[in-house]
């Protein structure tokens, strides 16, 4: 069974940073591209940023290109996204997604991590 | 990027209703169109993926339409623990957007 269960959510002042965590478990992690998909409060769905199963590629979306950054550690089974410079509209839930084998769609999805921004 | 237009934004049904669901694209998309579902609490589920395959373990109820802009998601028959929020979900170009999404309600 795919898990996927993401760690180190909480609440951080602006301007700080935060790691994020997502352990998977239930399939071969690097063979698949991971993302990261946040929910900002009444918000939709807004994909943030993707990385292939080697780690070698990495895509942001504008909204946090040159202050997050996507890694995973494939002897581990772990993804990560670390957050720096963090304000206010980047305070939102934020899930770990497993993509399908060479496609852009989400086939398993993490319950999610709130991160929360704001003094 | 590309908008992700679905409607209604909610509707409300009866257990064995027949449930259409549409997603509109801002520019053509081909098939890179995928469907999912929420319920408070729980992660997103696809159920649909390429507009109309069936991803594994998803009732036959539930049949997703279309191609270029215009795309349907149908539930043949409406069951309990269909009552969730829908969403669509372009993968045709970076950045990948979504829905807003639909909630189908208990009539």
């Amino acid at each position: 069974e795919v898990q996927l269960l993401e760690s180190g959510g909480g609440l951080v002042q602006p301007g700080g940073s935060l790691r994020l965590s997502c352990a998977a478990s239930g399939f071969t992690f690097s063979s698949y591209a991971m993302s990261w998909v946040r929910q900002a409060p009444g918000k939709g769905l807004e994909w943030v940023s993707a990385v292939s199963g080697s780690g070698g590629t990495t895509y942001y979306a504008d909204s946090v290109k040159g202050r997050f950054t996507i890694s995973r550690d494939n002897s581990k089974n772990t993804l990560y996204l670390q957050m720096n410079s963090l304000r206010a509209e980047d305070t939102a839930v934020y899930f770990c997604a497993k993509n399908g084998y060479n496609t852009g769609w989400y086939d398993y999805w993490g319950q999610g991590a709130l991160v929360t921004v704001s003094s | 990027d590309i908008q992700m237009t679905q409607s209604p934004s909610s509707l409300s049904a009866s257990v064995g209703d027949v449930v259409t669901i549409t997603c509109r694209a801002s520019q053509t998309i081909s098939s890179y169109l995928n469907w999912y579902q929420r319920k408070p609490g729980k992660a997103p589920k696809l159920l649909i993926y390429a507009a109309s395959s069936l991803q594994s373990g998803v009732p036959s109820r539930f049949s997703g339409s279309g191609s270029g802009t215009d795309f349907t998601l149908t539930i043949s028959s409406l069951q309990p623990e269909d009552f969730a929020t829908y969403l669509c979900q372009q993968s045709y170009s970076s950045p990948q957007t979504f829905g807003q999404g639909t909630k189908v309600e208990i009539k």
